[in-house]
């Protein structure tokens, strides 16, 4: 199993301003993702974190809104930038373990952005 | 694309009744599909799994089947309890999907006492 720690867990956030967040996972991981929930609805994936190179970015979202770092196997950040508050969201950094048995994919707790 | 349709919500049970929660798919290839919790305040959790055909995936009273012939993987549980409430994510991924997972839009259960 992999297990993920994200930083921060909640804050609140002023309008106009950006906020890191950061994923570390216990062990190497290849596939690295950011997802987002916002309020009463299911998750969206946001991009692929790709180690060395520049994040693989879904419809809808792009580089100058949500930057991603990914330096090395275990680690990554989203940037959420110049929030408004319809970036109140969950975001949540998740992980692929690909195996033989079967691959399984796990998330972090989460980071509770409220935007005021 | 992958698709997943989920039983839409909110289910309100009453303790010790027997839950079932709808998840048919399409997808690309052979996916794996996957069962998601929610609780209140807190992040997501795997709840279960299956990653071929004929599977069942289960992990605390819950239970999955893969059933490919139709495209399906429909939550139960035999006996639920108050502690059950929490909103449940039916998801699948594939390879060919570069291993992203797409979701339902999740079922809110309520288990009352």
């Amino acid at each position: 199993s992999a297990v993920i720690s994200q930083k921060p867990s909640r804050d609140i956030c002023q309008r106009g301003t950006s906020l890191t967040i950061q994923c570390q996972v216990d062990s190497q991981v290849t596939m690295m993702f950011w997802y987002r929930q916002q309020p009463g609805q299911s998750l969206t994936l946001i991009a692929t974190a790709n180690q060395g190179s520049e994040a693989t970015y879904e419809s809808g979202f792009v580089i100058d809104k949500f930057p991603i770092s990914r330096p090395n196997l275990t680690f990554s950040t989203l940037t959420v930038s110049n929030m408004s508050p319809e970036d109140s969201s969950i975001y949540l950094c998740s992980v692929t373990q690909i195996a033989y048995s079967g691959n399984t994919i796990y998330f972090g707790e989460g980071s509770w952005l409220t935007v005021v | 694309g992958n698709s997943v349709t989920q039983m839409e919500g909110p289910v309100t049970l009453s303790e010790e009744a027997f839950l079932t929660i709808n998840c048919t798919y399409t997808a690309t290839g052979y996916p794996s599909l996957f069962w998601y919790v929610q609780y209140p305040g807190e992040g997501l959790q795997l709840l279960l799994k299956a990653t071929k055909a004929d599977d069942k995936g289960s992990n605390k009273g819950f239970e999955a089947t893969y059933r490919k012939e139709t495209t399906s993987f429909h939550l139960e549980k035999g006996s639920v309890q108050v502690s059950d409430s929490a909103v449940y994510f039916c998801a699948l991924f594939s390879g060919g999907s570069n291993y992203k997972l797409t979701f339902g839009k999740g079922t809110l259960l309520t288990v009352n006492p």
